[in-house]
């Protein structure tokens, strides 16, 4: 079974589009992550969220939206997609603060 | 925020060689993580290290945190393809993130 599942893996979208990304994990976790990976690799923190209350937000722009409707769930939703946005979303959970973060496979997301 | 410089950037070393990537963190760390990514998939978790001194292995990979509990090693023992890949370590401050540093691309030659 899959720990950390996020939806699509891959998506191809159009600029000034809306998007969602979606994500779930049978850990049983408190706490969930948005990470945003770059092109040149640099994974940087986005989201985190405790028990469904966002905790971090880490100067994203408003279009980022994340919503979680449990503590299992933590989806991604983007609105007014630009070229920059194009990069590899990841999600991920732990127990909370100071424990292993576990993450998902990744959402490969490009805007044209 | 937490900094962490990785070295080398990339690597390329002969199977059945050692190598050794090492982070440096410009604060004390809380704990420090290893991952690793292959391309196209996720981030495997390799090891955490919390205390300093501390050292772990599991299978051909050990990794270690200073006493200072600023700067880690990663050291892979008789490479092999398999281990070819971006290894990432992360920093945690105690505030439900991690931040990373910007990884070592590991490539094994058969």
């Amino acid at each position: 079974d899959t720990a950390v599942s996020q939806t699509p893996k891959y998506l191809v979208t159009q600029m000034g589009n809306d998007k969602s990304i979606k994500c779930e994990q049978n850990l049983g976790h408190d706490t969930m992550y948005w990470y945003k990976q770059d092109s040149k690799k640099f994974l940087k923190i986005m989201f985190s969220y405790n028990n469904k209350e966002l905790i971090i937000n880490e100067t994203v722009p408003n279009r980022f939206s994340p919503k979680s409707p449990d503590k299992a769930h933590l989806n991604l939703h983007i609105n007014s997609l630009e070229l920059g946005d194009s990069a590899v979303y990841f999600c991920a959970s732990s127990l909370g603060s100071g424990n292993t973060i576990y993450f998902g496979e990744g959402s490969w997301l490009t805007v044209v | 925020s937490q900094e962490l410089e990785q070295s080398p950037q990339s690597l390329i070393v002969q199977e059945g060689k050692n190598l050794t990537i090492n982070c440096t963190s410009s604060k004390t760390l809380y704990g420090l993580y290893w991952y690793k990514q292959k391309y196209g998939e996720g981030l495997i978790f390799l090891m955490m290290l919390q205390k300093g001194g501390e050292e772990k292995s599991h299978e051909k990979i050990t990794a270690k945190l200073d006493e200072k509990k600023q700067q880690s090693s990663l050291h892979i023992t008789a490479s092999q393809p398999s281990h070819a890949g971006i290894y990432l370590c992360g920093a945690d401050s105690n505030d439900y993130k991690l931040s990373f540093g910007a990884g070592t691309t590991v490539t094994v030659r058969a």
